[in-house]
């Protein structure tokens, strides 16, 4: 079955950085690959997502990218802000299933 | 309002109690499934539904059940509760399984169940 790395665990930026997190996935055959951010307490929300036929997507401060000859992707937050703070999960799903599996999650700080 | 409910919100039983947790979502939709979340396992899949009396399991299906004979409802089901199942529960609903019907997942608000 699929597996999804998720790195690093944790991350710590100064206000108005930027934070990079990657997720290496295993199964080629993966097609789409959400991202979700969940907040301390509350439901997971899709923040942004990418089809395998893209190798970049943005939205305003948001991006991400994917490479799949090398089978990662990565989320990119720009100028960040105390409210990015949050756990951040990825997911690859597809190859002819309906599994979802998602990565172990980072939990990202945003020092003001 | 579009939303997808969990009953209950927190539950502490003891081992070998059965109990259900209901899921019901009003957005007509046909893909559902459970997640379990637990702390540096991110959330893992437990079963999930393409429609109406179509279930499959997810990577955790150990000690659980599901039924869906509503469109509507996706109750996740402990036979026989223990303590490895203490966690965070989510249900999640979308539009349906094909590729684009999963590109947004709708989450409830969670069941926090502690079994003693």
């Amino acid at each position: 079955g699929e597996n999804v790395e998720q790195h690093p665990s944790t991350l710590s930026v100064q206000e108005g950085d930027s934070a990079v997190i990657k997720c290496t996935y295993s199964d080629s055959a993966s097609n789409y690959f959400p991202w979700y951010k969940q907040e301390l307490g509350k439901r997971p929300q899709l923040i942004i997502d990418i089809r395998s036929n893209v190798g970049e997507k943005k939205d305003q401060r948001i991006a991400v990218t994917l490479n799949k000859t090398a089978k990662h992707f990565s989320l990119h937050i720009t100028e960040t802000q105390p409210e990015d703070s949050a756990v951040y999960f990825c997911a690859a799903i597809g190859g002819g299933y309906q599994k979802v599996t998602f990565g172990t999650g980072t939990k990202l700080q945003v020092i003001p | 309002e579009a939303q997808v409910t969990q009953n209950p919100r927190y539950l502490i039983t003891v081992t070998g109690k059965k109990l259900t947790v209901t899921c019901s979502q009003n957005m007509n939709h046909e893909y559902m499934s459970w997640y379990r979340q637990d702390p540096g396992l991110g959330l893992r899949q437990i079963y999930y539904s393409m429609n109406v009396e179509v279930t499959d399991k997810g990577d955790v299906p150990e000690g659980y059940k599901v039924s869906r004979k509503e469109k509507r409802n996706f109750p996740l089901i402990l036979e026989s509760p223990s303590p490895n199942q203490t966690s965070l529960y989510f249900c999640a609903s979308s539009l349906s399984g094909g590729l684009a019907g999963l590109e947004t997942q709708y989450f409830g608000p969670g069941t926090r169940l502690l079994v003693l």
